[in-house]
């Protein structure tokens, strides 16, 4: 039974392009989370997707965003990176959309330069 | 915005020490869950707790939940090298979204 998986797992971008991250979630699970988690922070929400919509939103801009597809993986898109950017993206899925348990995936290390 | 916090942000504690890291919320939750992450890993879920008051315990570790359902502990019973990490705990108020603290990271000491 396959856990979260991401792709890449490490990324080096340089500011002003675009990056896409891609999740597949834990076998059952149909809500995909991505957070952002800066180095010695807790994690940050960024959105939540259920039903392949955006059904919860954290404080982050418009460049942020992101689809989740008929088989429940999803990506997030960044666009227009900045230096502030880099940090360990994690994506994290669950059952149902409730509260329910998140099952974190490795993350991806994205370093913006 | 929801804010939660975390203290204390580190403790260094010798091995068979007792260790306690707390949570408070800015507003009142539906549930709290507790989250583990070693250092170069992924935060993996511990607990979580939905009842006001609820205490619950995993062999050395036990986990509380305050009665306003705004606050949460988590105290681990003669630490190990094991436990070493930061302990998250994460406050779920409106539908899917869960807020992280900003953790707790654990050191032991042999």
């Amino acid at each position: 039974d396959a856990g979260v998986t991401q792709s890449p797992t490490h990324l080096i971008k340089t500011r002003g392009q675009q990056v896409t991250l891609r999740c597949s979630p834990k076998s059952g699970h149909d809500t995909v989370s991505w957070y952002q988690q800066a180095l010695g922070q807790g994690p940050q929400f960024i959105f939540q997707y259920y039903e392949e919509e955006e059904r919860q939103r954290g404080n982050f801009p418009d460049r942020f965003s992101g689809h989740q597809f008929p088989n429940y993986s999803s990506e997030l898109n960044v666009n227009a990176l900045l230096l502030g950017d880099s940090a360990l993206y994690l994506c994290a899925s669950s059952r149902d959309g409730s509260n329910s348990p998140l099952h974190f995936g490795n993350g991806t290390r994205l370093t913006v330069t | 915005g929801q804010q939660v916090m975390q203290i204390p942000q580190y403790q260094h504690v010798q091995e068979g020490e007792d260790f306690t890291t707390y949570c408070n919320s800015s507003t009142t939750l539906s549930n709290i869950q507790w989250y583990k992450q070693r250092p170069g890993g992924h935060p993996v879920f511990l607990i979580q707790l939905v009842k006001s008051g609820e205490v619950k315990k995993q062999k050395r570790l036990t986990f509380q939940f305050g009665e306003a359902k705004k606050n949460s502990s988590l105290h681990i019973t003669a630490t190990q090298t094991t436990d070493v990490g930061t302990y998250f705990c994460a406050g779920g108020t409106s539908y899917g979204k869960l807020t992280f603290g900003q953790g707790t990271i654990l050191t032991v000491h042999p």
